[in-house]
Parts: structure tokens; C-alpha cells; sequence
């Protein structure tokens, strides 16, 4: 299995500003995901990060509100940007277990970061 | 689209009860389904899965069945413990697809 830190693990912000939320993995993976926890709701998945390319978002989220970076086999942050309080969610970071496509590839979650938005 | 329809919860036991988290599913064709578990301050962990009908998942004393002919895929124990107090996923990767969809999660108290 895949051990994967998210930092920070929580933040308060002010809205307006941005924060970005770092997902290192101990092993090197094809592809990254980045899903959103609002509360009482389930994870939603905002976009997925290839390293060596853009990410691909799913409908719903842009880029200029949630970019990504994808610098390496083993690490992506995800920046909430211009922040309201209606983006206070857990955010995670998970990659496959084997290979992506497959349709019995499970995944592996951090401990997700919760932000805070006031 | 693919979506997932778990109960609400909380759902409150007494120890030793029986447990059954419902979970039914929208999916083009035949996904795999997964049930996820997030114990209190801890990540989401895998607990089980099925990738085909009548497939059982099985872990820690839990069971799931992939039922093709309600799209079902209902979580069960026989006898919960306090330790199983957690919040369960239920979710579903469909054909092609990178990411899961999930349920809304279903929170479960275990009372000794």
C-alpha cells in the first residue's frame, strides 16, 4: 500500500486569500486525485493530475479556482484560490493502488487537509 | 452518470448487534464497488470490494455482495464492536473511469 501525506492537515483562512495543499506519496504514481469532502456530503472528485501534462477536471471545477501542480512521480498541491466560506471542505489526496484504468484498482487516501474559511 | 445512494445515518447500535448499511448504485455497465471506512482521526481506509455480481467482499467480520439485479451492495456484520465505530463509504469505479464516485457516508456509533 501507498503512504501518502497531506499537509497542512487543517487551516483557518480569510476569505479572498488562497492556500495551497501539498500530497507527497512514498512510491512513484502515474496519477494523482484530488477530491473535495464538503460537510455532510460525499468526496467529489475535482480533478485528476498526470505528471508531465495539465490536469483534468471534472465538471464543475476550473482550473483558475483550483490549480494544480504536478511537478514529479510522487508529489501535487492543490491551491484553493480567492476562498469563500463555501469552500470549507476536507480536501484529499489519493492515487490507485495498481493501474489506473482497471476497474478493480482501489484507491489510497491521505489523511485529508480541513480548511476553514472565514 | 454514476452515482451512489447509501442511508443516512447516524445509525446507533448496541454492541454485538447486527449491522446493515444499504447501498444501491447507478453505473453504466458493470462497475466494481467498494465500501471505505474512515475511523475518527484517521484517513479513509479500503475495506472490502467486489468486481463482479455475486461477488462477496469480505474484512474484519464485514461482508458485501455485489448484486447485479438490485444494484445493491450492502454492508454487513453480525456482531459490531465499539472499535467498528466509524464512517462507512460506499463507492463505485465504472468503466474508463480514473476516480470513484461515493456515497454520502453513513456514520456508526457503536454503544457498549
Amino acid at each position: 500500500s501507498a503512504v501518502i501525506s497531506q499537509k497542512p492537515s487543517r487551516d483557518i483562512c480569510q476569505r479572498g486569500t488562497s492556500l495551497t495543499i501539498q500530497c507527497q506519496v512514498d512510491s512513484q504514481v502515474t496519477m494523482m486525485f484530488w477530491y473535495r469532502q464538503q460537510p455532510g456530503q460525499s468526496l467529489t472528485l475535482i480533478a485528476t493530475a498526470n505528471q508531465g501534462s495539465e490536469a483534468t477536471y471534472e465538471s464543475g471545477f476550473v482550473i483558475d479556482k483550483f490549480p494544480i501542480s504536478r511537478p514529479n512521480l510522487t508529489f501535487s498541491t492543490l491551491t484553493v484560490s480567492n476562498m469563500s466560506p463555501e469552500d470549507s471542505s476536507i480536501y484529499l489526496c489519493s492515487v490507485p493502488s495498481g493501474a489506473p484504468l482497471l476497474l478493480n484498482t482501489e484507491a489510497f487516501f491521505g489523511q485529508g487537509t480541513r480548511l476553514t474559511v472565514v | 452518470g454514476n452515482s451512489v445512494t447509501q442511508m443516512e445515518g447516524p445509525v446507533t447500535l448496541s454492541e454485538e448487534a447486527f449491522l446493515t448499511i444499504n447501498c444501491t448504485y447507478t453505473a453504466t455497465g458493470y462497475p466494481s464497488l467498494f465500501w471505505y471506512v474512515q475511523y475518527p482521526g484517521e484517513g479513509l481506509q479500503l475495506l472490502l470490494k467486489a468486481t463482479k455480481a455475486d461477488d462477496k467482499g469480505s474484512n474484519k467480520g464485514f461482508e458485501a455482495t455485489y448484486r447485479k439485479e438490485t444494484t445493491s451492495f450492502h454492508l454487513e456484520k453480525g456482531s459490531v464492536q465499539v472499535s467498528d465505530s466509524a464512517v462507512y463509504f460506499c463507492a463505485l469505479k465504472g468503466r474508463g473511469a480514473d476516480g470513484l464516485t461515493f456515497g454520502k457516508g453513513t456514520h456508526l456509533i457503536i454503544q457498549p
